[in-house]
């Protein structure tokens, strides 16, 4: 099992351009989850899904959007990346009540 | 708004030395409560569940008061490989994912 995997690991955009960020969990979870981690400002929930064909807006939804594309895979879009998007992403995965199991990270740079 | 607040540290310990840390939180609906571990430029990784009746697993006790809002970590005999940052986090029970607290940095010195 590679748990959540995420993709790429590290990417530097210009102010304007747009990218996607893949995420796939091979673990037959229902509920995916997007976050950004800033210094000093914790994990906060960008988007979730709770199942296959819906998603949620969650703390900071401004400047992306998401697509659950099967049980497997959900996506985060910047259709155009700002500086203030400079940060760590972490997809994460979950069943019911259980705790989010994380992917290892993009590291974006905005310039 | 739902918080976790946690003292960010950091914690200087002893290897071998007990260490314990608490955590408090605001939404009295919160059901489920967990420990993180996370390490520099890593992902963070459930290191407990936190059960009403309190749950320990080898040197890590972790206890819940619904009472006062808080739960705390203890790390007995600590290791020089427990240096983290320990994330604190609460969940309503819905879909909406989890709330984190900021963590608190440990630093096990030998």
């Amino acid at each position: 099992n590679a748990g959540v995997t995420q993709t790429p690991k590290f990417q530097v955009l210009k102010t304007g351009q747009s990218m996607t960020l893949q995420c796939a969990q091979d673990m037959n979870h229902n509920s995916m989850y997007w976050y950004r981690q800033d210094p000093g400002m914790g994990l906060r929930l960008i988007y979730y899904s709770a199942s296959e064909g819906t998603t949620d807006k969650g703390e900071v939804p401004n400047g992306y959007n998401v697509s659950r594309l099967n049980k497997r895979e959900f996506s985060l879009r910047l259709e155009s990346a700002a500086p203030s998007q400079t940060s760590v992403y972490f997809c994460a995965s979950s069943e019911d009540r259980t705790g989010q199991f994380f992917g290892p990270g993009t590291r974006l740079t905005v310039l | 708004r739902k918080e976790v607040e946690q003292d960010p540290g950091p914690f200087n310990v002893p290897e071998g030395a007990t260490v314990a840390f608490n955590c408090t939180y605001s939404n009295s609906a919160s059901q489920s409560f967990f420990w993180y571990r996370q390490d520099c430029r890593k992902e963070p990784k459930l290191l407990m569940s936190v059960y009403s009746s309190g749950n320990e697993d080898g040197r890590f006790t972790a206890q819940l008061n619904r009472a006062s809002q808080y739960i705390s970590l203890l790390i007995r005999d600590s290791k020089l490989s427990d240096s983290a940052t320990y994330l604190c986090v609460s969940s309503g029970g819905g879909a909406d994912g989890l709330t984190f607290g900021k963590g608190t940095h440990l630093i096990i010195q030998p």
